[in-house]
């Protein structure tokens, strides 16, 4: 099945530093990738997601970029702000084919530190 | 608009027992997916139903199951409760399913003693 890999799982910057988190997924077949944010007792908010026909995507401070061949995507903070400290999630969606059922796969998060 | 509203919000049970637990979706999205939230694994996918319909599984047990009314609202079942089900439980509902932005519920948090 999908597995999806996020690196690293804490992440330490400081303020006005760029910040980037890396994810690879096994199955080929994966067509959406978004990341989620979580800050501490909140639940989970969309910041960005590419599409596997895009290869890259912005959105002010934050971009994705997702490389189909190798196999990974990236979140790419600039300009890092204490109030971008929280936990990132990356997820690769696995969509359903034949007679399997589709997933969506989460990878086990990064906490990245902001210090002002 | 309201947002997804998940109760109860907090519970407690023993091993043996089981639990629903209720999500009601954003008016007007009609995918509901539940995912299980824990310190070591993170964020996992349970199911998703559209429609009435499940229509995407993650790996779970079949201990865990779910259904979907008429009106989008969902419930999440889990039988035989283990101590390893505690977790926060999440519920989100989207207009597109799995392949667009979900909007996450508060949560469940279960403590199974």
């Amino acid at each position: 099945g999908e597995n999806v890999e996020q690196h690293p799982s804490t992440l330490s910057v400081q303020e006005g530093d760029s910040a980037v988190i890396k994810c690879t997924y096994s199955d080929s077949a994966s067509n959406y990738f978004p990341w989620y944010k979580q800050e501490l007792g909140k639940r989970p908010q969309l910041i960005i997601d590419i599409r596997s026909n895009v290869g890259e995507k912005k959105d002010q401070r934050i971009a994705v970029t997702l490389n189909k061949t190798a196999k990974h995507f990236s979140l790419h903070i600039t300009e890092t702000q204490p109030e971008d400290s929280a936990v990132y999630f990356c997820a690769a969606r696995l969509p359903h084919y034949g007679g399997s059922q589709g997933n969506l796969i989460f990878g086990k998060g990064t906490k990245l530190s902001v210090k002002p | 608009k309201a947002g997804v509203t998940q109760t109860p919000r907090y519970l407690i049970k023993t091993r043996g027992q089981q639990v629903t637990l209720s999500c009601s979706p954003i008016s007007g999205h009609r995918s509901v997916s539940w995912y299980q939230q824990t310190p070591g694994q993170g964020l996992q996918f349970l199911f998703e139903y559209f429609s009435e319909t499940q229509r995407n599984k993650g790996n779970f047990p079949g201990r865990f199951s779910g259904r979907q009314f008429s009106n989008s609202r969902s419930e999440m079942n889990v039988s035989t409760l283990e101590l390893g089900d505690s977790a926060l439980y999440l519920c989100a509902s989207s207009l597109e399913g799995l392949a667009g932005e979900l909007f996450f519920g508060e949560g469940s948090r279960l403590t199974v003693l």
